[in-house]
């Protein structure tokens, strides 16, 4: 159980387009998702906290206008990069959390490559 | 005082070896110790997590050791296999707070 999927797995765009990423909670309901970049060899940096229903937190220095969150349902979130650029660049992980078991269970996509040409 | 600190950043062990890897935390309101194994090019996957009011908790070949007082806790892989080659990740989080705070993370390595 509490699996999370990705989707696209890798994606290539160009500078200036738009790309979306789904998220999706197989099978569990999650409130809350979580979205997450990480860069060659780092640590996975929050970028926003998406509660289903309501608006997205976004951390301190990350643009919501540039990366557009979107959690329509309990089992969906989407991430949209908005006018790409190859500074964009990164891996995309996504998370769920258990309502029931807590607030502390996160379960982590497989992740989403993208580079922006 | 947020902060998760990790060490060692790399580490090369033996096949059969322990790897010991060590975190340490400021913020007394954390409840919740995870540990996150990564294969490159994959999500982070839960691999055994604590509460603080357990001084040790073992599944299988992997152990976490909380030392409450000092404010650390460390991962033990007992014999090392080749397989276990991945970033493992420490985290601390709290009830109601929902972020997870992750460490920066240590690369290990299995010699076979």
């Amino acid at each position: 159980g509490a699996v999370v999927s990705q989707h696209p797995s890798r994606v290539i765009c160009k500078s200036g387009t738009s790309v979306k990423i789904e998220c999706r909670s197989l099978d569990f309901q999650a409130t809350t998702m979580f979205w997450y970049r990480q860069f060659p060899k780092q640590s996975l940096m929050l970028m926003a906290t998406s509660n289903e229903g309501s608006k997205a937190t976004y951390e301190q220095g990350v643009e919501k206008d540039k990366f557009l969150i979107n959690h329509a349902s309990l089992t969906l979130s989407t991430l949209t990069v908005t006018s790409a650029h190859p500074e964009d660049s990164s891996f995309y992980i996504c998370s769920a959390s258990l309502p029931a078991g807590g607030p502390h269970e996160q379960y982590f996509g497989p992740g989403t490559r993208l580079t922006v040409t | 005082q947020q902060q998760v600190k990790q060490s060692p950043q790399s580490l090369i062990v033996q096949k059969g070896g322990i790897s010991i890897i060590n975190c340490a935390y400021e913020n007394t309101a954390f409840d919740y110790f995870p540990w996150y194994q990564q294969f490159p090019g994959k999500g982070p996957a839960l691999l055994i997590a604590i509460r603080p009011d357990v001084s040790e908790k073992k599944e299988g070949r992997f152990t976490i050791s909380f030392n409450k007082s000092a404010k650390q806790f460390s991962l033990h892989i007992m014999d090392s296999q080749p397989g276990d080659s991945a970033t493992y990740f420490c985290a601390a989080t709290y009830t109601g707070g929902f972020k997870t705070i992750f460490g920066a993370g240590t690369r290990l390595f299995v010699k076979a």
